[in-house]
């Protein structure tokens, strides 16, 4: 079956770079997705990246993507106290409805 | 953007009444909606998909007569929670699509039974 495995916890100092790791089990996923979710709130889409493709930056964030391994990860630069929140991974079936299928969430936690 | 609302966004109900959360989407027609159920410090566990006009899908494990959706229109699905107990307490969460790749996602719903 489908499985998105991350680890739960990072720490990190503010202005650091953080890497937030992700594994998945479905090779026909389409698309990968990172979302961000500050507490006690809906998720925000941060990132995606197609699975076509194996860099995609934005700004601070830098999203890597290694098929073979089915490894994902989500690198934030120069990182800030407001950047303190949880990250799903999340994937996206093979099929019509685009069911996500979600991490456990990485709670990213930045000091000064 | 694409924005996704819900209503309300706190509900504290006693065991067995009924509780109905409200997802809609503002700007844009949904072709699909998702409900998903999130528990404290957990990832989102889908509880089902629905579309405009039919019936919604649900996950394996998820009881469709306690977890009543309804997808009237293109901008509004409503999950209703039946005879809610304290079990039920927990995060809800809906996200639409538009037709496109990417879900945009309500704030959240968090449910208290007492």
């Amino acid at each position: 079956g489908e499985d998105v495995e991350q680890s739960l916890f990072l720490s990190v100092r503010e202005g650091d770079s953080s890497v937030i790791n992700c594994t998945y089990t479905d090779s026909s996923s389409t698309y990968l997705y990172w979302y961000k979710q500050e507490p006690g709130a809906g998720l925000q889409l941060l990132t995606y990246i197609f699975s076509n493709m194996d860099m995609k930056q934005d700004q601070r964030l830098t999203v890597l993507l290694n098929k073979k391994d089915k490894h994902l990860s989500l690198r934030i630069a120069d990182t800030q106290t407001g950047d303190s929140a949880i990250y799903f991974c999340a994937e996206s079936m093979h099929g019509g409805y685009n069911k996500l299928i979600f991490g456990a969430g990485t709670r990213l936690a930045v000091h000064p | 953007g694409a924005v996704v609302s819900q209503h309300p966004s706190r509900v504290i109900c006693k065991s067995g009444t009924s509780v109905k959360i409200e997802c809609r989407s503002l700007d844009f027609q949904a072709t699909t909606m998702f409900w998903y159920r999130q528990f404290p410090k957990q990832s989102l566990m889908l509880m089902a998909t629905s579309n405009e006009g039919s019936k919604a899908t649900y996950e394996q494990g998820v009881e469709k007569d306690k977890f009543l959706i309804n997808h009237a229109s293109l901008t509004l699905s409503t999950l209703t929670v039946t005879s809610a107990h304290p079990e039920d307490s927990s995060f809800y969460i809906c996200s639409a699509r538009d037709g496109g790749e990417e879900q945009f996602f309500g704030p959240g719903t968090r449910l208290t039974v007492l």
